[in-house]
């Protein structure tokens, strides 16, 4: 089946930049997204993009899609502790079906 | 910007019970509503898909008779586990998605922990 695959841990500095990579095999996604979860939470959507950009910000989050090579990344730039949390890629053809990676674990230290 | 209301948040009950799970979309029409399922430390597994006014579709390896979904209304599906074990112990994740706005996002729910003792 499709695969989306992402490292499973990230640790940075407060105030560093994050950067979260994901890759997908699914040539038809259309839409990517990012998810995060904290602790016994459900997901909140971060962004998405749409498989015809190339980039997309918002805020602090810096989303890069290279449709070529299927590979997303997430930066988050200025990275407070408030970011900890498991960082989610998701893809979809139709908003409907969706495969998630299996998630990222993002600690900040102080 | 969407919001899923899911309740409860926590059920913990004894082996043998039934349990109702709630996700209400609050500010729009959900034509289709997704039921997940996460263990511990792992990702979201798509469980059933249920459109308005129809029957749920479940993915392969889950028990309809297990999960029972109704989706009666635009706004409201429910998730039953029937004579649950502690083995459906799990962290259950509903959400929502309207084809009214095909190209926004689904909008998930805050989840709902059950525990079977």
């Amino acid at each position: 089946g499709e695969d989306v695959e992402q490292s499973l841990f990230l640790s940075v500095r407060e105030g560093d930049s994050s950067v979260i990579n994901c890759t997908y095999t699914d040539s038809s996604s259309t839409y990517l997204y990012w998810y995060k979860q904290e602790p016994g939470a459900g997901l909140q959507l971060l962004t998405y993009i749409f498989s015809n950009m190339d980039m997309k910000q918002d805020q602090r989050l810096t989303v890069l899609l290279n449709k070529k090579d299927k590979h997303l990344s997430l930066r988050i730039a200025d990275t407070q502790t408030g970011d900890s949390a498991i960082y989610f890629c998701a893809e979809s053809y139709n908003n409907n079906d969706m495969r998630f990676g299996a998630g990222t674990r993002l600690t900040v230290k102080p | 910007g969407a919001v899923v209301s899911q309740h409860p948040s926590w059920v913990i009950c004894k082996s043998g019970t039934s349990v109702k799970i709630e996700c209400r979309s609050l500010d729009f029409q959900a034509t289709t509503m997704f039921w997940y399922r996460q263990f511990p430390k792992q990702s979201l597994m798509l469980m059933a898909t249920s459109n308005e006014g129809s029957k749920a579709t479940y993915e392969q390896g889950v028990e309809k008779d297990k999960f029972l979904i109704n989706h009666a209304s635009l706004t409201l599906s429910t998730l039953t586990v029937t004579s649950a074990h502690p083995e459906d112990s799990s962290f259950y994740i509903c959400s929502a998605h309207s084809s009214l706005n095909y190209h926004q996002p689904q909008h998930f729910g805050d989840g709902t922990r059950l525990s079977i003792l």
